[in-house]
């Protein structure tokens, strides 16, 4: 049964670059069947999609955080990561990486527990 | 962008009883809605996909049901354990994937 977990810093200063890491296990991310993606859930707030990638590399990000974003691949080590620039406070969520199917069923059906980040100096 | 919308925004249901949770779409999803349940201090889980079905680990008392933009999920009787918040979500418009706003479902 595929597994995801995200880890990384849960602290990071304004106007720096947030780096998260999601590692699977179960399965291969170089699989055709699966997209992988990060949502995030700010405190006491909805969900929000950031972005997915595909076994091809080919990115799909949300068009309100395209221009920070930056969504890979390390197929080495089974991993896929999240880099989002210039943060602020307002960027403070439970970050959650996620896969989901591919070709019209692009519903997350696995999450990691998610993990917290906060945007302060 | 498909704006979802979720109502109401708190629903305060006993023990046994049947809760109904909206879910409104701004423009036709067709039947690519999703829903997810959400417990406090844990990840979303996927609870209705293709508006209807149902995942393997929900019971059957979970229903899902609508098309094109109004969709329901209704939850025949409540269980201690079905008390979460509920997100609906669209991917009829991928790759641009939307999410509702949450109806939380609580003790009355």
């Amino acid at each position: 049964q595929l597994q995801l977990q995200e880890s990384g810093p849960g602290l990071v200063k304004p106007s720096e670059t947030l780096s998260l890491t999601c590692t699977v296990s179960g399965g291969s991310i170089s699989t055709n069947i699966f997209y992988w993606g990060w949502i995030r859930q700010a405190p006491g707030e909805g969900l929000e999609w950031i972005g997915s990638i595909y076994y091809d590399e080919n990115t799909y990000y949300n068009p309100s955080l395209k221009s920070r974003v930056t969504i890979s691949l390390d197929t080495s080590k089974n991993q896929f990561s999240l880099r989002l620039s210039s943060v602020t406070a307002a960027d403070t969520a439970f970050y959650y990486c996620a896969s989901h199917d591919s070709s019209g069923y692009e519903y997350f059906v696995g999450w990691g527990p998610g993990i917290l980040v906060t945007v302060s100096s | 962008e498909i704006v979802m919308m979720q109502s109401p925004a708190t629903l305060s249901v006993s023990p046994g009883e049947r809760a109904t949770l909206s879910c409104r779409a701004s423009q036709s999803v067709s039947t690519k809605l999703a829903w997810y349940q959400q417990k406090p201090g844990q990840a979303p889980r996927l609870l209705i996909y293709g508006a209807s079905n149902r995942a393997t680990d929900f019971p059957a008392r979970f229903r899902g049901s609508g098309s094109g933009t109004e969709f329901t999920l209704t939850i025949s009787s409540l269980q201690s354990e079905d008390f979460a918040v509920y997100y609906c979500q669209q991917y009829e418009n991928w790759p641009l994937l939307t999410f509702g706003g949450g109806t939380k479902v609580e003790i009355k």
